[in-house]
C-alpha cells in the first residue's frame, strides 16, 4: 500500500459526460501528479500541483482540468468525454523537499467511456 | 526533450535465475534521476529503485540492482533470484532536473512484460 488513495476504482460513463477523479496524497507529501495510461499512448504525464498551485502541465487536453485543495487532496475533472479518453488514470505524490523525489502511485481509476 | 527506450516488449526467465531488463535514455541535462517501477496485473505502480545521475555507485534494493552506465546512457534493472511474483510489467522512468521550484514529472518508457516460469 503506497499510502496514496484514489476514488473511484472503476468508472463507466457515456460519451459527452463529465467525471471527477479524486486523489489523496501520502501524509506529508505536497506534490500531486496525474498520469494517464492507455494502450496506444503508454504512461503520460498530465499535470502537477504543489501545495495547491499548478506547477507543470504535460499532455493534458483542454477538456481536462485539475485542482489541489487546501487539505492537499486533488481532483481531476474530465469533460465532454470521448471514447479515446478510456484509460487508467493514476495519481502520484512525492515529498519534493530534496532527495530523489520518488513518486508513489495510487491504485488508479479505470475509466471506460462507452 | 527527454526520452526513455525499453527495447524488450517481453522477457521470460526461469524461477530462481537472474534477469536484466534494458533501459536507455536520452537527455541533455547533466542532472537527472532514473527510476524503475513494477506494474503487476492488478494495475498498481510500485516504486522499485532509484539512481541519480551523480551517484558514484549502482543502486541496490534487495533483489533489485541498477546497472548504471552513464556514458552509454543506460540504466538496466537486474532482478536476482527471480520469483513467480516478479511476473509483471516493468517501467523505466526519468525525472527532469531537480531545480528548486521546477516540475519533476516522470517520463516513462514503453515497459517490458516479464514472465517468470516455474
Amino acid at each position: 500500500d503506497s499510502g496514496v488513495t484514489q476514488t473511484p476504482k472503476h468508472l463507466i460513463t457515456a460519451t459527452g459526460q463529465r467525471v471527477t477523479l479524486r486523489c489523496s496524497p501520502r501524509s506529508g507529501d505536497l506534490s500531486v501528479y496525474w498520469y494517464q495510461q492507455s494502450l496506444d499512448q503508454g504512461l503520460q504525464f498530465l499535470i502537477q500541483y504543489y501545495n495547491g498551485e499548478e506547477r507543470a502541465k504535460g499532455n493534458i487536453l483542454e477538456r481536462f482540468s485539475a485542482q489541489q485543495f487546501p487539505d492537499l487532496h486533488s481532483e481531476l475533472n474530465l469533460s465532454s468525454l470521448e471514447l479515446g479518453d478510456s484509460a487508467l488514470y493514476f495519481c502520484a505524490s512525492s515529498v519534493e523537499a530534496g532527495g530523489p523525489g520518488e513518486q508513489y502511485f495510487g491504485p488508479g481509476t479505470r475509466l471506460t467511456v462507452t | 526533450a527527454q526520452k526513455i527506450t525499453q527495447t524488450q516488449p517481453g522477457m521470460f526467465v526461469q524461477e530462481k535465475e537472474a534477469v536484466t531488463l534494458d533501459c536507455t535514455y536520452d537527455t541533455s541535462d547533466p542532472s537527472y534521476g532514473l527510476f524503475w517501477y513494477k506494474q503487476p496485473s492488478s494495475g498498481e505502480m510500485i516504486f522499485l529503485i532509484y539512481q541519480g545521475s551523480y551517484d558514484q555507485q549502482n543502486a541496490t534494493e534487495g533483489r533489485y540492482s541498477l546497472n548504471f552506465q552513464k556514458a552509454r546512457k543506460s540504466a538496466n534493472l537486474v532482478i536476482s533470484a527471480s520469483q513467480l511474483g516478479d511476473s509483471a510489467m516493468y517501467f523505466c522512468a526519468m525525472r527532469s532536473p531537480s531545480q528548486r521550484g521546477s516540475a519533476r514529472q516522470l517520463t516513462f518508457g514503453s515497459g517490458t512484460q516479464l514472465t517468470v516460469l516455474p
